[in-house]
């Protein structure tokens, strides 16, 4: 069955640091790629999206391209804020489909 | 504003007692979820539906029911043969099915239920 693999948490940067949180997909078919973030308390929001191979999808400052050699959907973003601390969550969804599959979050905490 | 409305934020039950979660959308959407949240778990697909009077199990549906008798409206059941429902639950909505077109979830507030 489909899954999604994210790199365990939490992970701790200072402002302004490079960030990188990787993702990969195990699917049967082409998937769409979709990075959530969730603050906390809160329910999940969209960060981004991509539907097909070399789609880079981007919102706020950060960015994930959809490597289908990989099957990875690695989330970046060139300089984090203390603001950008939330819990990330990788997830795909098969063509045709509704069924989200989430990987099972990482916890972003940024420090000054 | 357009959303997902879910009540209560936060929610006790004593043991052995049944509870429902309520979840509302007024963004016209067909399909509906419910996901339950634990600590590095990530999010796992208790029950969905992809049409009023219709829903289909999820991966963890054991212990819980739903009802879709109005489009905007999907309530979760936690059951007393559930084993462990302290939980935080999540209910999105989407467009529907389409191969056309990739259909983003949005999701509710999350209820953080305490059976104690």
């Amino acid at each position: 069955g489909d899954s999604v693999t994210q790199m365990e948490g939490p992970v701790t940067l200072s402002e302004e640091a490079f960030l990188t949180i990787n993702c990969t997909y195990t699917a049967t078919g082409y998937p769409s790629l979709f990075w959530y973030v969730q603050y906390p308390g809160e329910g999940l929001q969209l960060l981004l999206k991509a539907t097909k191979a070399d789609d880079k999808g981007s919102n706020k400052g950060f960015e994930a391209t959809y490597r289908k050699e990989t099957t990875s959907f690695h989330l970046e973003k060139g300089s984090v804020q203390v603001s950008d601390s939330a819990v990330y969550f990788c997830a795909l969804k098969e063509g045709g489909g509704n069924k989200l599959t989430f990987g099972t979050g990482t916890q972003l905490k940024v420090e000054l | 504003d357009g959303g997902i409305t879910q009540s209560p934020k936060y929610l006790f039950r004593k043991e052995g007692q049944n509870v429902t979660l309520s979840c509302e959308q007024n963004l016209n959407h067909d399909a509906m979820y419910w996901y339950r949240q634990d600590p590095g778990q990530g999010l796992r697909l208790i029950y969905y539906s992809q049409i009023v009077n219709d829903f289909q199990k999820g991966d963890i549906a054991e212990g819980y029911s739903v009802s879709r008798e109005k489009k905007e409206s999907f309530p979760l059941t936690v059951t007393s043969a559930q084993k462990n429902p302290t939980a935080f639950y999540l209910c999105a909505s989407s467009i529907g099915v389409g191969r056309e077109r990739v259909t983003e979830a949005f999701f509710g507030q999350g209820t953080r239920l305490t059976v104690v």
